[in-house]
This record gives C-alpha cells, sequence and structure tokens, in this order.
C-alpha cells in the first residue's frame, strides 16, 4: 500500500511570507504528527493530530499551526517565515489502534527561507 | 527531553554484527523501548519495538535487559546500506499518542 505521502518535496519562500506543507497519511491511519528537524535542534515534534482534534503541541511558536480533515489528511501553515524556519518538515502516521502504535513516516518537505 | 542516551557515533565493518546500545534509566513500567532509523535526508524508518522481552523481527533484534534501564539493537550482517542514524526512543504503549521525542542518536557507519 501506499506510503505516507508529502507535498511538496521542495520550497523556497522568502522571510515575511507564510507556507502550506500537506500530509497524506497511509490508508486507514487517523493519526499524524509533524516533526522539524534542523541540524542544530535534531528531531523535534510540532503537533499531533487525531481524527481532526489536536492532541498534543510542541513548544513551538504560534506562527505554526495544523490542521486535520476528515479524510485525515493533514496540512501544516508557518505564517511570517524566519530565516531559522529552513527545516526539513516530516510527517508521520499511525492507526494507533490495539498493537498497532508505529509511526511511519513521509520523506520530507525541504523548506528553504531565504 | 528524551529520555534516552545513546553514543553519538560507532563503526561497523560490512557484514559483521552492528550492536548498538540505549540507556533509559528512568523508563516507567508502562512505557516501550521503540528503534528508528534515518538515513541521510530521508523519513525516519520504524525497526522494532518491545517491553521487556527480547524482540525479532526481519530487520533486526532488540535486547531489553532485566531490569529494562538499558537495549541493545542488534543488526546481525551489517551491510553498507545500514549506514544511518539509530534512534532509541522510550514512549508509552496504548494508542493515547503518537508524539515521539528523538534524542541526538547514533550515527552507525557501516565500513567497506
Amino acid at each position: 500500500k501506499a506510503g505516507v505521502t508529502q507535498t511538496p518535496r521542495y520550497l523556497i519562500k522568502t522571510r515575511g511570507q507564510q507556507v502550506t506543507l500537506s500530509c497524506s497519511p497511509i490508508s486507514g491511519h487517523r493519526s499524524v504528527s509533524w516533526y522539524q528537524q534542523t541540524p542544530g535542534q535534531g528531531l523535534q515534534f510540532l503537533f499531533e493530530y487525531f481524527s481532526e482534534t489536536q492532541r498534543n503541541k510542541g513548544n513551538f511558536p504560534g506562527r505554526f499551526s495544523g490542521r486535520q480533515f476528515s479524510n485525515s489528511r493533514s496540512e501544516m501553515n508557518v505564517s511570517t517565515l524566519e530565516l531559522g524556519d529552513s527545516a526539513l518538515y516530516l510527517c508521520a502516521s499511525s492507526r494507533l489502534e490495539g498493537s498497532s502504535t508505529e509511526a511511519f513516516f513521509g520523506q520530507g518537505t525541504r523548506l528553504t527561507v531565504v | 527531553d528524551a529520555k534516552t542516551t545513546q553514543p553519538p557515533s560507532m563503526d561497523c565493518a560490512e557484514g559483521r554484527a552492528a550492536n548498538l546500545p540505549c540507556n533509559h534509566s528512568t523508563i516507567s513500567g508502562n512505557e516501550y523501548v521503540y528503534w528508528y532509523r534515518q538515513i541521510h535526508s530521508q523519513g525516519p524508518q520504524y525497526i522494532i519495538h518491545g517491553l521487556k522481552n527480547n524482540e525479532t523481527n526481519e530487520m533486526a533484534s532488540l535486547i531489553i535487559t532485566e531490569d529494562r534501564k538499558s537495549s541493545t539493537l542488534i543488526l546481525p550482517h551489517a551491510t553498507l546500506r545500514d549506514t544511518a542514524v539509530y534512534y532509541c526512543i522510550v514512549r508509552g504503549y496504548g494508542g493515547a499518542t503518537n508524539k515521539l521525542i528523538f534524542g541526538t542518536g547514533t550515527l552507525l557507519a557501516v565500513q567497506p
């Protein structure tokens, strides 16, 4: 079956702009989490959605937001982009039902802010 | 903060077993040990997880000490394609959350 799909794969934006990233989870998975990976901070948890509800949120400013749709697809938005937002943004999906708790990651979206 | 401690890097000869250690001395009774790996610039890949018994799958074996304060991931016959950063993660079980707290991981370099 198809894996987690993230679009776009690469993105270049200018400071001050906003950006929306998309994540399509594996069919049947209702949990979607987002992570930011930078060389300095490593992999950091952004937020998690389950059945359209935000369950957890990491320690990021309010410029970072997300949502999940009824088909479990998720988007994250970053407004007023800063140079420090340049990172690999990863999405992970999971069934979170019964014994199935493994998270499956997409290939990520590489965002460059100039 | 991550609840695990791993060596920053390790080397392994191709074809030999790679043994990656992880300390998780503050693990609680309902927490599992998960292992993921990340090959350069790709998304992390799930490898294996366990509670207290040793586990094996087609990718690796996981050995957890009896006191559960440490574990070892074993890749029985390492190949060049196993070169990656390996993350050991402690998390609760039961479906409440999919939040993963990543540490700095171990960079495994498999040498030809």
